[in-house]
């Protein structure tokens, strides 16, 4: 039969304006929390990750909220460029040593 | 600092036949684990090296297989090829083992016909 593709939620922002992307997880055992951003025939590029004693962490134009009550992970990137549209994924990792993935943010950043 | 490379970047294989994929890591890491992408399926884990040492594998039938040589590159295998196993096949490679901080690959196209 037809295989169906993942509905990939999608965010629009203007150029200059400050994008938040967020995720769900379900394991509330994992040790970290990870984002990436993944181009068009690329693979997924590390943008920052956040240890789960931690509900907040800064990188260049990069934050990282944790909130491990709701089980919600978000992504803020300050002044949106349009070098940062792509699809991004949040992934958690623990002691199995291995990544799970979120279902990924198409994000489009118009001009 | 060379990245992680995987070759080739695209194959078509017919049904049936088996595949060859190959990852080099960074230079230093010697976790290597693979991913499958698919629309359908998104991001799944497939398995993961140290040193040589298969320690976790993913969800998979045993037609997929791995191994990681001493200089810590790493093949994937996959046998007797399905239409459904048509993929992005991402490698990644860790320095610290533990799967955090993850550099990828750029994939290897494969298209099973």
């Amino acid at each position: 039969g037809e295989s169906v593709g993942l509905h990939l939620p999608t965010l629009s922002v203007q150029e200059g304006d400050n994008s938040i992307i967020n995720c769900a997880y379900s394991n509330s055992a994992s040790d970290y929390f990870i984002w990436y951003k993944q181009e068009s025939g690329k693979g997924p590029q590390f943008i920052i990750d956040i240890r789960s004693n931690m509900d907040k962490r800064q990188g260049q134009r990069v934050t990282v909220l944790l909130n491990k009550t709701v089980k919600h992970l978000s992504l803020q990137i300050a002044a949106t460029q349009p070098g940062d549209s792509a699809v991004y994924f949040c992934a958690e990792s623990g002691s199995a040593r291995q990544l799970t993935f979120g279902s990924g943010t198409q994000l489009t950043v118009l001009p | 600092k060379a990245g992680v490379t995987q070759t080739p970047r695209y194959l078509i294989k017919t049904r049936g036949q088996q595949v060859t994929l190959s990852c080099s890591p960074i230079s230093g890491h010697r976790s290597v684990s693979w991913y499958q992408q698919t629309p359908g399926q998104g991001l799944q884990f497939l398995f993961e090296y140290f040193s040589e040492t298969q320690r976790n594998k993913g969800n998979f039938p045993g037609r997929f297989s791995g191994r990681q040589f001493s200089n810590s590159r790493s093949e994937m295998n996959v046998s007797t090829l399905e239409l459904g196993d048509s993929a992005l096949y991402l490698c990644a490679s860790s320095g610290t083992g533990t799967g955090v901080e993850a550099f990828f690959g750029q994939g290897t196209r494969l298209t099973v016909v």
